[in-house]
């Protein structure tokens, strides 16, 4: 069964960068589905921020594209989430999830991100 | 982009009773193959976000038959049968046609 964890420090300063590590078990990221970073704003909104796929390849949110970078390390069977200077509006619950050509069938717990002096 | 609307932000319902939730989308979620982009999530605290349904009438494995998607072009509804205690949670529709991909803003199912 695929799990999913997000991990990274929960607190991050206005112009900083937010960097987050979602490891993969039981699923090589390498193998086939799209990977992604979801985010969640007080209020409940989500915004689908973007994704890298098997081969490597990514897709961001243009609202996103200038700040936010989605890489791996194969070798861990992780990915990992960069968004560069951030406002107090990137504080949100950030969450890591698979896509494939149906559904987002795998989430995990989400990570909780508060950008503040 | 493409818009999802979720008109209700809240739904109040008493256990037992059926419920349906409904999702706009502003232009057809229908692509080529004849299939509808459009899934449906289920977010409960402390667990993880749950698929329900996809191509927007299918469920996905081990989800309960009272969960039921209908719909087509650009109006979808999620409807849940005989609610049960589980079953109060925040619902998301989401649109996997075109990139950006897309959520409604959510509904929240409430008790009575």
């Amino acid at each position: 069964e695929v799990q999913l964890q997000e991990s990274g420090p929960g607190l991050v300063k206005p112009s900083q960068s937010l960097s987050l590590t979602c490891s993969v078990t039981g699923y090589s990221i390498t193998s086939s589905y799209r990977w992604n970073w979801i985010r969640k704003f007080p209020g409940n909104k989500l915004e689908w921020m973007g994704y890298i796929n098997s081969a490597g390849s990514t897709n961001y949110n243009p609202s996103l594209k200038s700040r936010i970078s989605i890489t791996r390390d194969t070798s861990k069977n992780q990915f990992f989430l960069q968004v560069n200077s951030v406002t107090t509006e990137d504080t949100a619950t950030y969450y890591c999830a698979r896509l494939g050509v149906r559904v987002m069938d795998a989430w995990g717990q989400g990570a909780s991100v508060t950008v503040s002096s | 982009q493409i818009m999802l609307t979720q008109q209700a932000e809240s739904l109040w319902i008493s256990p037992g009773e059926r419920v349906s939730i409904t999702c706009r989308a502003s232009q057809s979620l229908l692509y080529t193959d004849g299939k509808h982009y459009l899934s449906w999530y289920q977010q409960r605290p402390g667990q993880t976000t749950k698929a329900l349904i996809y191509h927007a009438s299918v469920r996905t494995d081990g989800v309960p038959t009272r969960f039921i998607g209908s719909g087509s072009g650009t109006e979808f509804t999620l409807s849940i049968e005989h609610v049960q205690p589980e079953d109060f949670a925040i619902y998301y529709c989401l649109q996997t046609l075109k990139s950006p991909f897309t959520f409604g803003s959510g509904t929240k199912l409430e008790i009575k």
